[in-house]
């Protein structure tokens, strides 16, 4: 089955600074993947997603990058604010399967 | 919408006793799912439900855990006898059936502390 091995498991940065978490997959088959930012007390909520015919998309001040020859996929945070502060999980699966392979989170803390 | 609903948020109970979790998922939603979160093993996936019908349960940990989907509005995940080691946050997820959409919406999760 699919394994995502996501790093640094924690990160803090300065407000402002950027963030960035690494991400990477063992299926060559995935397809789709979601990064999922989770605050205390409450369920992963879906900030962004990729599917493999892109290798960049952007929302605001969240990026997510994929490598599909190199099976890795990233998440960058620029000017980062103390509401960035959450668990972070980056998640694989192919398209059409119910099955989401998850990463083991990365904790990041913005320090004002 | 309210998106997926949870109860009870938090749950505490003594080793042995029998914990019902509810899940209500998205209207219009056909897939839904339970999720464990635990330090240890991170999200696990325990079961899957298609259109009601449970699909893949191969992640429920054993006999003691079970789940049904009596209507597209209503779910429960069974644990019975609990045990100290069934201590977690268990998540339910919804989504649109698949081939139309992946996207996993979660529910805020319920606190189960078995003691």
């Amino acid at each position: 089955g699919e394994n995502v091995e996501q790093h640094p498991s924690t990160l803090s940065v300065q407000e402002g600074d950027s963030a960035v978490i690494k991400c990477t997959y063992s299926d060559s088959a995935s397809n789709y993947f979601p990064w999922y930012k989770q605050e205390l007390g409450k369920g992963p909520q879906l900030i962004i997603d990729i599917r493999s015919n892109v290798g960049e998309k952007k929302d605001q001040r969240i990026a997510v990058t994929l490598n599909k020859t190199a099976k890795h996929f990233s998440l960058h945070i620029t000017e980062t604010q103390p509401e960035d502060s959450a668990v972070y999980f980056c998640a694989a699966s192919v398209s059409n399967d119910y099955k989401l392979s998850f990463g083991a989170g990365t904790t990041v803390t913005v320090r004002a | 919408d309210a998106g997926v609903i949870q109860s009870p948020r938090h749950e505490v109970t003594e080793m042995g006793q029998e914990v019902t979790l509810r899940c209500k998922p998205i209207s219009g939603h056909n897939s839904l799912f339970w999720y464990r979160q635990t330090m240890m093993r991170g999200l696990e996936l325990l079961i899957y439900f298609n259109n009601n019908v449970p699909i893949d349960d191969s992640g429920m940990p054993e006999d003691r855990f079970s789940a049904k989907m009596p209507n597209a509005s209503f779910s429960t995940l069974k644990i019975q006898p609990s045990e100290p080691r069934d201590s977690a946050v268990y998540f339910c997820a919804s989504s649109l059936a698949r081939g139309l959409g992946e996207k996993l919406f979660f529910g805020s999760g319920t606190q189960l502390s078995v003691l």
